[in-house]
Protein backbone atom coordinates (compact mmCIF):
# COMPACT_ATOMS: atom_id res chain seq x y z
CA UNK A 1 0.00 0.00 0.00
CA UNK A 2 1.10 3.73 -0.34
CA UNK A 3 2.26 5.65 3.21
CA UNK A 4 1.93 9.12 3.20
CA UNK A 5 3.43 10.33 6.67
CA UNK A 6 2.73 14.07 8.32
CA UNK A 7 2.54 15.13 12.15
CA UNK A 8 -0.08 14.81 13.75
CA UNK A 9 -0.09 18.50 15.25
CA UNK A 10 1.83 21.73 15.47
CA UNK A 11 1.39 24.63 16.90
CA UNK A 12 2.73 28.23 16.07
CA UNK A 13 2.45 31.89 16.53
CA UNK A 14 0.13 34.74 14.24
CA UNK A 15 2.49 36.18 12.27
CA UNK A 16 4.88 33.44 12.65
CA UNK A 17 5.92 31.04 10.08
CA UNK A 18 4.99 27.43 9.97
CA UNK A 19 6.38 24.59 7.58
CA UNK A 20 4.31 20.94 7.65
CA UNK A 21 6.54 18.42 6.60
CA UNK A 22 5.08 15.26 4.26
CA UNK A 23 6.93 12.00 3.56
CA UNK A 24 5.70 9.53 1.08
CA UNK A 25 6.41 6.03 -0.13
CA UNK A 26 4.39 5.21 -2.72
CA UNK A 27 4.11 3.07 -5.86
CA UNK A 28 5.22 5.30 -8.05
CA UNK A 29 4.26 9.65 -8.80
CA UNK A 30 1.77 11.47 -10.65
CA UNK A 31 1.92 14.29 -8.48
CA UNK A 32 1.21 15.76 -4.91
CA UNK A 33 -1.56 17.91 -3.18
CA UNK A 34 -2.18 19.74 -0.59
CA UNK A 35 -6.03 20.85 1.26
CA UNK A 36 -6.75 22.87 3.69
CA UNK A 37 -9.95 21.69 6.29
CA UNK A 38 -11.06 23.48 8.64
CA UNK A 39 -13.22 21.59 11.77
CA UNK A 40 -16.79 20.61 10.66
CA UNK A 41 -15.91 22.10 6.91
CA UNK A 42 -14.67 20.89 3.59
CA UNK A 43 -11.58 20.29 2.52
CA UNK A 44 -10.39 22.69 0.01
CA UNK A 45 -7.55 22.69 -2.46
CA UNK A 46 -4.26 24.50 -1.76
CA UNK A 47 -1.39 23.18 -4.26
CA UNK A 48 -0.43 20.82 -6.73
CA UNK A 49 3.06 19.76 -7.12
CA UNK A 50 4.29 17.95 -9.90
CA UNK A 51 7.75 19.07 -11.00
CA UNK A 52 10.86 19.30 -7.85
CA UNK A 53 10.74 22.76 -6.83
CA UNK A 54 8.95 25.29 -4.86
CA UNK A 55 5.49 26.80 -5.60
CA UNK A 56 4.21 29.97 -4.75
CA UNK A 57 1.03 31.21 -3.96
CA UNK A 58 0.79 34.08 -1.89
CA UNK A 59 1.74 33.19 2.26
CA UNK A 60 1.24 29.66 1.10
CA UNK A 61 4.26 27.97 -0.43
CA UNK A 62 4.83 24.17 -1.62
CA UNK A 63 8.06 22.35 -1.80
CA UNK A 64 8.43 19.02 -3.66
CA UNK A 65 11.47 16.51 -4.48
CA UNK A 66 10.64 13.90 -6.03
CA UNK A 67 14.09 11.97 -5.23
CA UNK A 68 13.32 11.76 -1.38
CA UNK A 69 9.59 11.32 -1.56
CA UNK A 70 9.78 14.62 0.39
CA UNK A 71 7.20 17.74 0.20
CA UNK A 72 6.70 20.70 2.56
CA UNK A 73 4.09 23.40 2.72
CA UNK A 74 5.03 26.39 4.40
CA UNK A 75 2.52 28.85 6.16
CA UNK A 76 3.85 32.20 6.21
CA UNK A 77 2.55 35.32 8.24
CA UNK A 78 0.26 33.35 10.12
CA UNK A 79 -3.40 34.31 10.66
CA UNK A 80 -5.98 32.61 13.24
CA UNK A 81 -8.03 31.88 10.32
CA UNK A 82 -5.15 29.62 9.15
CA UNK A 83 -6.01 27.23 12.38
CA UNK A 84 -6.91 23.92 10.34
CA UNK A 85 -6.17 20.50 9.53
CA UNK A 86 -3.81 20.09 6.52
CA UNK A 87 -3.71 17.07 4.48
CA UNK A 88 -0.60 16.01 2.47
CA UNK A 89 -1.97 13.75 -0.64
CA UNK A 90 -0.11 11.87 -3.48
CA UNK A 91 -1.34 10.41 -6.24
CA UNK A 92 0.30 7.20 -7.47
CA UNK A 93 0.81 5.23 -10.55
CA UNK A 94 -2.81 3.86 -10.17
CA UNK A 95 -3.77 7.30 -10.21
CA UNK A 96 -5.77 7.41 -6.97
CA UNK A 97 -5.05 9.71 -4.40
CA UNK A 98 -3.53 8.19 -0.90
CA UNK A 99 -3.92 10.53 1.73
CA UNK A 100 -2.03 11.23 5.35
CA UNK A 101 -3.72 11.60 8.24
CA UNK A 102 -3.55 15.47 8.16
CA UNK A 103 -1.65 17.89 10.06
CA UNK A 104 -3.56 20.10 12.74
CA UNK A 105 -2.06 23.69 13.21
CA UNK A 106 -2.76 26.14 15.99
CA UNK A 107 -2.41 29.53 15.67
CA UNK A 108 -2.21 31.55 19.06
CA UNK A 109 -2.07 35.38 19.56
CA UNK B 1 -24.72 27.72 -3.06
CA UNK B 2 -21.19 25.55 -2.80
CA UNK B 3 -20.05 23.32 -5.34
CA UNK B 4 -20.76 20.17 -3.69
CA UNK B 5 -23.43 19.81 -1.24
CA UNK B 6 -24.32 16.77 1.01
CA UNK B 7 -27.23 15.93 2.80
CA UNK B 8 -27.96 15.76 6.15
CA UNK B 9 -24.98 17.56 7.28
CA UNK B 10 -25.72 15.08 11.23
CA UNK B 11 -26.70 11.70 11.13
CA UNK B 12 -27.55 9.77 14.07
CA UNK B 13 -29.05 5.73 13.15
CA UNK B 14 -29.45 2.20 14.66
CA UNK B 15 -27.62 -0.86 13.21
CA UNK B 16 -30.83 -1.83 11.59
CA UNK B 17 -31.55 1.54 9.80
CA UNK B 18 -31.88 2.14 6.24
CA UNK B 19 -30.67 5.64 5.53
CA UNK B 20 -29.26 7.91 2.02
CA UNK B 21 -26.55 10.15 2.30
CA UNK B 22 -26.97 12.81 -0.68
CA UNK B 23 -24.73 14.45 -2.64
CA UNK B 24 -24.91 16.71 -5.79
CA UNK B 25 -22.82 18.89 -7.75
CA UNK B 26 -22.97 22.04 -9.20
CA UNK B 27 -19.76 22.42 -10.99
CA UNK B 28 -20.19 20.57 -14.65
CA UNK B 29 -17.88 17.64 -13.58
CA UNK B 30 -17.88 14.17 -14.85
CA UNK B 31 -16.42 12.26 -11.72
CA UNK B 32 -18.01 12.40 -8.28
CA UNK B 33 -16.57 10.14 -5.13
CA UNK B 34 -16.86 9.19 -1.67
CA UNK B 35 -14.38 9.27 1.46
CA UNK B 36 -14.72 8.02 4.63
CA UNK B 37 -12.50 10.30 7.33
CA UNK B 38 -12.51 8.85 10.61
CA UNK B 39 -10.50 11.06 13.58
CA UNK B 40 -6.54 11.42 13.01
CA UNK B 41 -6.89 8.41 10.21
CA UNK B 42 -6.30 8.97 6.38
CA UNK B 43 -9.34 9.95 4.40
CA UNK B 44 -10.14 6.34 2.70
CA UNK B 45 -11.62 6.29 -0.86
CA UNK B 46 -14.82 4.55 -0.94
CA UNK B 47 -15.71 4.68 -4.80
CA UNK B 48 -15.26 6.59 -7.69
CA UNK B 49 -17.55 6.87 -10.66
CA UNK B 50 -16.68 8.69 -13.85
CA UNK B 51 -19.90 9.44 -15.94
CA UNK B 52 -21.93 7.62 -14.22
CA UNK B 53 -20.38 4.41 -14.76
CA UNK B 54 -17.99 2.90 -11.21
CA UNK B 55 -14.76 2.85 -11.61
CA UNK B 56 -13.57 1.80 -7.99
CA UNK B 57 -14.93 -0.15 -5.63
CA UNK B 58 -12.34 -0.14 -2.85
CA UNK B 59 -13.15 -3.06 -0.91
CA UNK B 60 -16.37 -1.35 1.12
CA UNK B 61 -18.67 -3.76 2.36
CA UNK B 62 -21.84 -4.36 0.74
CA UNK B 63 -23.79 -2.82 3.86
CA UNK B 64 -22.91 0.36 1.66
CA UNK B 65 -24.20 0.89 -1.61
CA UNK B 66 -23.17 3.70 -4.38
CA UNK B 67 -25.93 4.88 -6.64
CA UNK B 68 -25.21 7.93 -9.68
CA UNK B 69 -28.09 8.24 -11.38
CA UNK B 70 -26.27 11.28 -12.93
CA UNK B 71 -23.09 13.15 -13.02
CA UNK B 72 -24.55 15.64 -10.75
CA UNK B 73 -26.01 13.50 -7.91
CA UNK B 74 -24.32 10.49 -5.87
CA UNK B 75 -26.27 8.80 -3.04
CA UNK B 76 -24.81 6.30 -0.08
CA UNK B 77 -27.39 4.00 1.24
CA UNK B 78 -26.68 2.25 4.57
CA UNK B 79 -28.38 -0.34 6.08
CA UNK B 80 -26.85 -2.74 8.99
CA UNK B 81 -24.83 -0.97 9.65
CA UNK B 82 -21.56 -1.13 12.72
CA UNK B 83 -20.45 1.18 15.04
CA UNK B 84 -17.18 1.32 13.63
CA UNK B 85 -18.89 2.89 10.79
CA UNK B 86 -19.69 5.96 12.51
CA UNK B 87 -17.26 8.42 10.49
CA UNK B 88 -17.16 11.71 8.58
CA UNK B 89 -18.49 10.65 4.68
CA UNK B 90 -17.43 13.23 1.89
CA UNK B 91 -18.16 13.33 -1.33
CA UNK B 92 -15.90 14.46 -3.93
CA UNK B 93 -15.93 15.85 -7.57
CA UNK B 94 -13.30 16.34 -10.41
CA UNK B 95 -14.19 17.77 -13.75
CA UNK B 96 -12.45 14.59 -15.11
CA UNK B 97 -11.87 10.80 -13.36
CA UNK B 98 -8.56 9.63 -12.41
CA UNK B 99 -5.94 9.15 -14.99
CA UNK B 100 -6.82 12.13 -16.71
CA UNK B 101 -4.64 14.67 -14.71
CA UNK B 102 -7.46 17.01 -14.26
CA UNK B 103 -8.38 15.57 -10.83
CA UNK B 104 -7.77 18.12 -8.46
CA UNK B 105 -10.94 17.30 -6.03
CA UNK B 106 -13.56 19.66 -4.57
CA UNK B 107 -15.35 18.20 -1.72
CA UNK B 108 -18.35 18.70 -0.01
CA UNK B 109 -18.81 19.48 3.69
CA UNK B 110 -19.62 15.81 4.37
CA UNK B 111 -22.21 14.07 6.43
CA UNK B 112 -21.41 13.16 10.13
CA UNK B 113 -22.45 9.65 10.46
CA UNK B 114 -23.11 7.79 14.19
CA UNK B 115 -24.08 4.08 13.98
CA UNK B 116 -25.63 3.39 17.67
Amino acid sequence: GQNIDQPTEMTATEGAIVQINCTYQTSGFNGLFWYQQHAGEAPTFLSYNVLDGLEEKGRFSSFLSRSKGYSYLLLKELQMKDSASYLCAVKANDYKLSFGAGTTVTVRA
Amino acid sequence: ETGVTQTPRHLVMGMTNKKSLKCEQHLGHNAMYWYKQSAKKPLELMFVYNFKEQTENNSVPSRFSPECPNSSHLFLHLHTLQPEDSALYLCASSQDGPGTGNEKLFFGSGTQLSVL
